[in-house]
């Protein structure tokens, strides 16, 4: 049971280039996440996908896409990288529990680390 | 648009003392609540979760909520150098179509 990975760990691009950041989860989570950390900034939401097929817009989308190819794989994707994306982008995924409360806990993966020149 | 504010340190305690992490929020629909830790180049660990007002206690560690006064904390008691890292607030308001909004950190560290 790996929890939630991503790839790749490290990479550096030039302004204007494309890349796809991969995520995978294998807990069977319904709910998957994508994360950037800036220093002082904390976790920012980029997008986000309920449920398998659906997804939607976080805080900070601009400038990236997303696909929910199926339950266990969540990609994002900067068609032209900007300087302004060099961060530390996390991947997440939950599961809600509907009992006396609503329990939902988010599970991150290790991160990949994106330098844009 | 939900807040989450914390103290973004450092917050410096001795070794085997008690070290108090603060945070409030700003959206009164929000109904979970997570402290998570994180080691500097590591992703973040969810260390406790609470859902109703009141204490909740894990080992060294106890979570307090106070949805009135919209505060959250988390008490590390016998504090150890092993806990130096940078703890993160967490709500969440499903129910009403929001995500998780997470704080932006605070940094601890302690000291032998």
């Amino acid at each position: 049971n790996a929890g939630v990975t991503q790839t790749p760990k490290f990479q550096v691009l030039k302004t204007g280039q494309s890349m796809t950041l991969q995520c995978a989860q294998d807990m069977n989570h319904n709910s998957m996440y994508w994360y950037r950390q800036d220093p002082g900034m904390g976790l920012r939401l980029i997008y986000y996908s309920a449920s398998e097929g659906t997804t939607d817009k976080g805080e900070v989308p601009n400038g990236y896409n997303v696909s929910r190819l199926n339950k266990r794989e969540f990609s994002l994707r900067l068609e032209s990288a900007a300087p302004s994306q060099t961060s530390v982008y996390f991947c997440a995924s939950s599961e809600v529990e509907r009992g006396a409360a609503l329990q939902e806990t988010q599970y991150f993966g290790p991160g990949t680390r994106l330098l844009v020149l | 648009q939900k807040e989450v504010e914390q103290n973004s340190g450092p917050l410096s305690v001795p070794e085997g003392a008690i070290a108090s992490l603060n945070c409030t929020y700003s959206d009164r629909v929000s109904q979970s609540f997570f402290w998570y830790r994180q080691y500097s180049g590591k992703s973040p660990e969810l260390i406790m979760s609470i859902y109703s007002n009141g204490d909740k206690e894990d080992g060294r560690f106890t979570a307090q909520l106070n949805k009135a006064s919209q505060y959250v904390s988390l008490l590390i008691r016998d504090s150890q150098p092993s806990d130096s890292a940078t703890y993160l607030c967490a709500v969440n308001g499903r129910n009403y179509g929001q995500n998780f909004v997470f704080g932006p950190g605070t940094r601890l560290s302690v000291l032998p």
